[in-house]
């Protein structure tokens, strides 16, 4: 068990450029989260999958970002013309959902955008 | 709106106890767990909460009152690892995450 792992570690991007970060989940894992972080917060719930469905998108999140889980292992995260603002570190987390309530998330150690 | 409360910065020395609040205000309640995690690196599961009461871990342990909306962590014997960022988390109506700020401990020699 490798854990969850995230690729790259970190990206520099110039503004108005898209980017995209892949994720690879524990194998066994059927649930894969992806968060938003910055300095001094809490993770921020981006999207989120059981398998290869997409079961929930935060309101929040603009339609620049888009997300893929084929075949229910590894996913993408793609952000289109990015924005300062969108500097942040993007965590992927996985779980093993055989429980809506006391469900253990276990994380990758993120990427690192920074759009200049 | 949904929120978590919880203080930005708490100092301890190491050897002693320190206690971690949280408070929650959240469209339904499906538990409360705790992530700890280091300068630079993941989330980690810590614990986690349905019903009240004390649940404890080695050195952790966490309390959960429902009827007040509340809950902490507790760490006993602290050791200079234990430094890190402590959040909390609940499980709201929809089944998702709403993480707290975070609480930044810091420990002296």
């Amino acid at each position: 068990d490798t854990g969850v792992s995230q690729d790259p570690r970190h990206k520099i991007t110039k503004r108005g450029q898209n980017v995209t970060f892949r994720c690879d989940p524990i194998s066994e894992h059927n649930r894969l989260y992806w968060y938003r972080q910055t300095l001094g917060q809490g993770p921020e719930f981006l999207t989120y999958f059981q398998n290869e469905a997409q079961l929930e998108k935060s309101r929040l999140l603009s339609d620049r970002f888009s997300a893929e889980r084929p075949k229910g292992s590894f996913s993408t995260l793609e952000i289109q013309r990015t924005e300062q603002g969108d500097s942040a570190m993007y965590l992927c987390a996985s779980s093993f959902g055989d429980s809506d309530y006391n469900e253990k998330l276990f994380f990758g150690s993120g990427t690192q955008l920074s759009v200049l | 709106g949904q929120s978590l409360e919880q203080p930005s910065e708490v100092t301890a020395v190491e050897g002693a106890i320190v206690q971690i609040n949280c408070t929650y205000q959240t469209s339904g309640f499906y538990g409360l767990s705790w992530y700890q995690q280091h300068d630079g690196g993941a989330p980690t599961f810590l614990s986690y909460n349905a019903l009240d009461g004390l649940e404890e871990t080695g050195r952790f342990s966490s309390f959960l009152s429902r009827s007040d909306s509340y809950g902490y962590l507790l760490l006993q014997e602290l050791q200079m690892k234990d430094s890190a960022s402590y959040f909390c988390a609940v499980r709201d109506s929809n089944y998702q995450l709403i993480w707290g700020a975070g609480t930044k401990l810091i420990i002296k020699p």
